[in-house]
Protein backbone atom coordinates (compact mmCIF):
# COMPACT_ATOMS: atom_id res chain seq x y z
CA UNK A 1 0.00 0.00 0.00
CA UNK A 2 1.04 3.65 0.00
CA UNK A 3 2.44 5.80 2.00
CA UNK A 4 0.98 8.53 3.21
CA UNK A 5 1.92 11.65 5.48
CA UNK A 6 0.18 14.41 6.91
CA UNK A 7 1.42 17.72 8.32
CA UNK A 8 1.49 18.90 10.55
CA UNK A 9 1.48 15.66 13.67
CA UNK A 10 -0.17 18.07 15.94
CA UNK A 11 -1.08 21.80 16.63
CA UNK A 12 -2.37 24.33 18.89
CA UNK A 13 -4.54 26.97 17.95
CA UNK A 14 -5.91 29.89 19.08
CA UNK A 15 -9.54 30.46 18.94
CA UNK A 16 -10.52 32.24 15.72
CA UNK A 17 -7.50 31.11 13.70
CA UNK A 18 -7.28 28.98 11.15
CA UNK A 19 -5.24 25.54 10.01
CA UNK A 20 -4.24 24.23 6.72
CA UNK A 21 -3.39 20.14 7.27
CA UNK A 22 -1.47 18.31 4.60
CA UNK A 23 -1.77 14.86 3.40
CA UNK A 24 1.05 13.51 1.21
CA UNK A 25 0.77 10.07 -0.53
CA UNK A 26 3.91 8.98 -2.28
CA UNK A 27 1.79 7.51 -5.14
CA UNK A 28 -0.92 8.14 -7.09
CA UNK A 29 -4.12 7.53 -5.41
CA UNK A 30 -7.91 7.47 -7.01
CA UNK A 31 -9.83 8.68 -4.13
CA UNK A 32 -8.75 10.99 -1.14
CA UNK A 33 -11.06 11.69 2.10
CA UNK A 34 -10.94 13.84 5.15
CA UNK A 35 -12.22 12.34 8.02
CA UNK A 36 -12.41 13.69 11.94
CA UNK A 37 -12.35 11.58 15.02
CA UNK A 38 -13.44 13.22 18.69
CA UNK A 39 -11.71 12.00 21.52
CA UNK A 40 -12.93 8.48 22.29
CA UNK A 41 -14.69 8.46 19.33
CA UNK A 42 -15.41 7.03 15.77
CA UNK A 43 -14.48 8.28 12.78
CA UNK A 44 -16.60 10.77 11.11
CA UNK A 45 -16.43 11.58 6.67
CA UNK A 46 -16.07 15.27 6.38
CA UNK A 47 -15.71 15.04 2.39
CA UNK A 48 -14.24 13.55 -0.78
CA UNK A 49 -11.14 15.36 -1.95
CA UNK A 50 -12.15 15.63 -5.49
CA UNK A 51 -9.03 16.08 -7.90
CA UNK A 52 -9.39 19.14 -10.21
CA UNK A 53 -12.89 20.25 -8.84
CA UNK A 54 -14.69 21.12 -5.50
CA UNK A 55 -14.98 18.57 -2.71
CA UNK A 56 -18.01 16.69 -2.32
CA UNK A 57 -19.22 17.46 1.85
CA UNK A 58 -21.16 15.35 3.76
CA UNK A 59 -24.52 16.43 5.83
CA UNK A 60 -23.38 18.89 8.93
CA UNK A 61 -19.77 19.79 6.97
CA UNK A 62 -19.71 22.95 4.62
CA UNK A 63 -16.61 23.97 2.37
CA UNK A 64 -16.11 27.55 4.68
CA UNK A 65 -15.73 26.11 7.86
CA UNK A 66 -13.70 23.42 5.67
CA UNK A 67 -11.90 24.21 2.94
CA UNK A 68 -10.63 21.57 1.11
CA UNK A 69 -7.76 21.40 -2.14
CA UNK A 70 -6.72 18.62 -4.20
CA UNK A 71 -4.60 19.58 -6.65
CA UNK A 72 -3.21 16.57 -8.28
CA UNK A 73 -3.34 12.70 -7.43
CA UNK A 74 -1.19 12.97 -5.02
CA UNK A 75 -1.87 15.56 -2.18
CA UNK A 76 -4.59 17.34 -0.84
CA UNK A 77 -5.29 20.28 1.79
CA UNK A 78 -8.03 20.11 4.40
CA UNK A 79 -8.01 23.83 6.30
CA UNK A 80 -10.21 24.00 9.69
CA UNK A 81 -11.38 27.85 9.39
CA UNK A 82 -12.24 30.05 12.59
CA UNK A 83 -11.63 27.34 14.77
CA UNK A 84 -13.29 26.82 18.38
CA UNK A 85 -12.35 24.59 21.26
CA UNK A 86 -15.49 21.81 19.38
CA UNK A 87 -12.98 21.83 16.82
CA UNK A 88 -10.50 19.86 18.78
CA UNK A 89 -10.09 16.41 17.15
CA UNK A 90 -7.59 14.25 15.36
CA UNK A 91 -8.28 15.05 11.67
CA UNK A 92 -7.40 12.23 9.28
CA UNK A 93 -6.89 11.79 5.50
CA UNK A 94 -7.35 8.42 3.75
CA UNK A 95 -7.05 7.16 0.29
CA UNK A 96 -7.98 4.02 -1.94
CA UNK A 97 -6.75 3.23 -4.97
CA UNK A 98 -3.35 1.91 -4.21
CA UNK A 99 -2.65 -1.84 -4.63
CA UNK A 100 -4.90 -4.39 -6.35
CA UNK A 101 -7.97 -3.97 -4.78
CA UNK A 102 -8.70 -0.72 -5.34
CA UNK A 103 -11.09 0.46 -2.61
CA UNK A 104 -9.82 -0.24 -0.16
CA UNK A 105 -8.66 2.40 2.64
CA UNK A 106 -5.81 3.27 3.86
CA UNK A 107 -5.30 6.02 6.63
CA UNK A 108 -2.56 8.86 7.17
CA UNK A 109 -1.23 9.30 10.85
CA UNK A 110 -3.44 12.10 11.77
CA UNK A 111 -3.36 15.42 12.85
CA UNK A 112 -3.81 16.10 16.12
CA UNK A 113 -5.57 19.76 17.01
CA UNK A 114 -6.23 21.55 19.91
CA UNK A 115 -8.13 24.69 19.88
CA UNK A 116 -7.78 26.83 23.32
CA UNK B 1 -29.60 8.49 6.48
CA UNK B 2 -27.39 5.15 6.21
CA UNK B 3 -26.10 3.85 9.46
CA UNK B 4 -23.49 0.93 10.88
CA UNK B 5 -24.95 -0.20 14.71
CA UNK B 6 -21.88 -1.87 16.21
CA UNK B 7 -22.13 -4.55 19.56
CA UNK B 8 -20.86 -3.97 22.28
CA UNK B 9 -19.22 -0.99 23.23
CA UNK B 10 -16.78 -2.66 25.40
CA UNK B 11 -15.61 -6.45 25.44
CA UNK B 12 -13.34 -7.60 27.99
CA UNK B 13 -11.78 -11.34 27.40
CA UNK B 14 -9.53 -13.57 29.05
CA UNK B 15 -6.47 -14.13 27.21
CA UNK B 16 -7.18 -17.31 24.60
CA UNK B 17 -10.60 -17.41 24.66
CA UNK B 18 -12.84 -15.60 21.41
CA UNK B 19 -13.95 -12.33 20.99
CA UNK B 20 -16.73 -11.34 18.52
CA UNK B 21 -17.81 -8.17 17.72
CA UNK B 22 -21.43 -7.51 15.58
CA UNK B 23 -22.71 -5.18 13.31
CA UNK B 24 -25.72 -4.22 11.23
CA UNK B 25 -26.41 -1.75 8.11
CA UNK B 26 -29.11 0.00 7.04
CA UNK B 27 -27.83 0.16 3.24
CA UNK B 28 -28.85 -2.64 1.53
CA UNK B 29 -26.74 -1.63 -1.73
CA UNK B 30 -23.56 -1.57 0.52
CA UNK B 31 -20.88 -4.40 -0.66
CA UNK B 32 -18.15 -3.75 1.20
CA UNK B 33 -17.01 -4.54 4.68
CA UNK B 34 -13.62 -3.62 6.21
CA UNK B 35 -12.59 -4.12 9.88
CA UNK B 36 -9.75 -1.39 11.31
CA UNK B 37 -8.09 -2.12 14.53
CA UNK B 38 -6.94 1.43 16.35
CA UNK B 39 -4.75 1.50 18.97
CA UNK B 40 -3.89 4.59 21.38
CA UNK B 41 -2.87 7.36 19.40
CA UNK B 42 -2.17 5.62 16.29
CA UNK B 43 -4.10 5.72 13.02
CA UNK B 44 -6.72 2.63 11.89
CA UNK B 45 -5.30 -0.11 10.69
CA UNK B 46 -7.06 -2.35 8.01
CA UNK B 47 -7.62 -5.47 9.84
CA UNK B 48 -9.55 -7.91 6.92
CA UNK B 49 -12.46 -7.26 4.89
CA UNK B 50 -15.44 -8.94 3.42
CA UNK B 51 -17.20 -7.99 0.08
CA UNK B 52 -20.76 -8.99 -0.51
CA UNK B 53 -20.09 -12.25 -2.83
CA UNK B 54 -18.79 -14.29 0.37
CA UNK B 55 -19.97 -14.89 3.22
CA UNK B 56 -16.99 -16.23 5.66
CA UNK B 57 -13.12 -15.00 5.20
CA UNK B 58 -10.36 -16.19 7.65
CA UNK B 59 -6.49 -14.69 7.77
CA UNK B 60 -4.75 -16.54 10.86
CA UNK B 61 -6.84 -15.82 14.05
CA UNK B 62 -9.75 -12.97 12.29
CA UNK B 63 -12.32 -14.14 10.57
CA UNK B 64 -15.03 -12.67 9.00
CA UNK B 65 -19.01 -13.78 8.84
CA UNK B 66 -21.30 -11.69 6.21
CA UNK B 67 -24.99 -12.21 6.42
CA UNK B 68 -26.82 -10.36 3.45
CA UNK B 69 -29.97 -10.43 3.87
CA UNK B 70 -29.85 -10.00 7.56
CA UNK B 71 -27.64 -7.06 6.73
CA UNK B 72 -25.01 -8.40 9.45
CA UNK B 73 -21.61 -9.10 9.74
CA UNK B 74 -19.16 -10.12 12.56
CA UNK B 75 -15.69 -10.21 13.68
CA UNK B 76 -14.10 -13.19 15.21
CA UNK B 77 -10.66 -13.10 17.18
CA UNK B 78 -9.41 -16.56 18.66
CA UNK B 79 -6.97 -17.48 21.24
CA UNK B 80 -6.83 -13.91 21.98
CA UNK B 81 -3.25 -12.33 22.93
CA UNK B 82 -2.36 -9.03 25.29
CA UNK B 83 -1.71 -7.59 21.49
CA UNK B 84 -4.96 -7.93 20.33
CA UNK B 85 -6.76 -4.86 23.14
CA UNK B 86 -7.40 -1.99 20.92
CA UNK B 87 -10.42 -0.11 19.52
CA UNK B 88 -12.81 -2.27 16.48
CA UNK B 89 -14.13 -0.29 14.21
CA UNK B 90 -16.27 -1.83 11.43
CA UNK B 91 -17.46 -0.08 8.33
CA UNK B 92 -19.81 -0.86 5.33
CA UNK B 93 -19.54 1.17 1.95
CA UNK B 94 -22.56 3.23 1.02
CA UNK B 95 -23.08 5.08 -2.33
CA UNK B 96 -20.29 4.90 -5.17
CA UNK B 97 -16.93 6.50 -4.81
CA UNK B 98 -15.52 4.29 -2.39
CA UNK B 99 -17.10 6.28 0.42
CA UNK B 100 -17.61 4.43 3.74
CA UNK B 101 -19.00 5.10 7.12
CA UNK B 102 -18.10 3.47 10.65
CA UNK B 103 -19.53 1.88 13.78
CA UNK B 104 -19.08 3.34 16.74
CA UNK B 105 -16.06 0.84 17.90
CA UNK B 106 -15.82 -1.63 20.56
CA UNK B 107 -12.72 -1.10 23.08
CA UNK B 108 -11.71 -5.00 23.46
CA UNK B 109 -9.42 -5.63 26.14
CA UNK B 110 -7.51 -8.96 27.02
CA UNK B 111 -7.67 -9.87 30.27
CA UNK B 112 -4.36 -11.86 31.37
Amino acid sequence: SAVISQKPSRDICQRGTSLTIQCQVDSQVTMMFWYRQQPGQSLTLIATANQGSEATYESGFVIDKFPISRPNLTFSTLTVSNMSPEDSSIYLCSVTGTGYLTDTQYFGPGTRLTVL
Amino acid sequence: GENVEQHPSTLSVQEGDSAVIKCTYSDSASNYFPWYKQELGKRPQLIIDIRSNVGEKKDQRIAVTLNKTAKHFSLHITETQPEDSAVYFCAASIGRDDKIIFGKGTRLHILP
